[in-house]
């Protein structure tokens, strides 16, 4: 698949602070960008995702914003709390399947 | 807990002997993928099962790998000749696919972690 490049790699803030993470992708097929929190031993699990047809979207304190023209997308949260803290990864869709940044490993200091 | 289960969580098998993975997806789902991960790395793409065909593989996927869903349910994920380096996180997600072609968010299982010693 195509690479997806993801910064920065590891980010900290403090608690109430905002965070955002931007990915950048190649594949100008691709039409579908979700991101996924993976906490340490546990499996990746969806937060957020966009669609190619949609600019912005957000659910509470997490927005995405998405760039087609630019390649880009990123993934901005707000009013950050302790549990925020775990490894974001973003994604591309190729064809059927899903190309994954190296992971933000983001940590949220009280 | 009825999402993606794996089996087993963990498998510790010596270079050169051969191991198995199964996956169970989420009923409904008709999609399924394998994906490995190393660490510090984010998923990597193996291969894609749409019901019970195996549609894609990734380029990188050596021959000792091998996977089948003969019945569009459940899959297994075979590797020959275990190396070192084939040590990873292998994970399972699966998702559905409507006639209409929406496709609904990827789930992913808790994963199979191998070592190879």
């Amino acid at each position: 698949g195509e690479n997806v490049e993801q910064h920065p790699s590891t980010l900290s803030v403090q608690e109430g602070d905002s965070a955002v993470i931007k990915c950048t992708y190649s594949d100008s097929a691709s039409n579908y960008f979700p991101w996924y929190k993976q906490e340490l031993g546990k499996r990746p699990q969806l937060i957020i995702d966009i669609r190619s047809n949609v600019g912005e979207k957000k659910d509470q304190r997490i927005a995405v914003t998405l760039n087609k023209t630019a390649k880009h997308f990123s993934l901005h949260i707000t009013e950050t709390q302790p549990e925020d803290s775990a490894v974001y990864f973003c994604a591309a869709s190729f064809g059927y399947a899903l190309n994954f940044g190296k992971g933000t490993s983001l940590l949220v200091t009280p | 807990d009825t999402g993606v289960s794996q089996d087993p969580r963990h498998k510790i098998t010596k270079r050169g002997q051969n191991v198995t993975f199964r996956c169970d997806p989420i009923s409904e789902h008709n999609r399924l993928y394998w994906y490995r991960q190393t660490l510090g790395q984010g998923p990597e793409f193996l291969t894609y099962f749409q019901n019970e065909a195996q549609l894609e593989k990734s380029r990188l996927l050596s021959d000792r790998f091998s996977a089948e869903r003969p019945k569009g349910s459940f899959s297994t994920l075979e590797i020959q000749r275990t190396e070192q380096g084939d040590s990873a996180m292998y994970l399972c997600a699966s998702s559905y696919r409507s006639s209409r072609g929406l496709n609904t968010e990827a789930f992913f299982g808790q994963g199979t972690r191998l070592t190879v010693v």
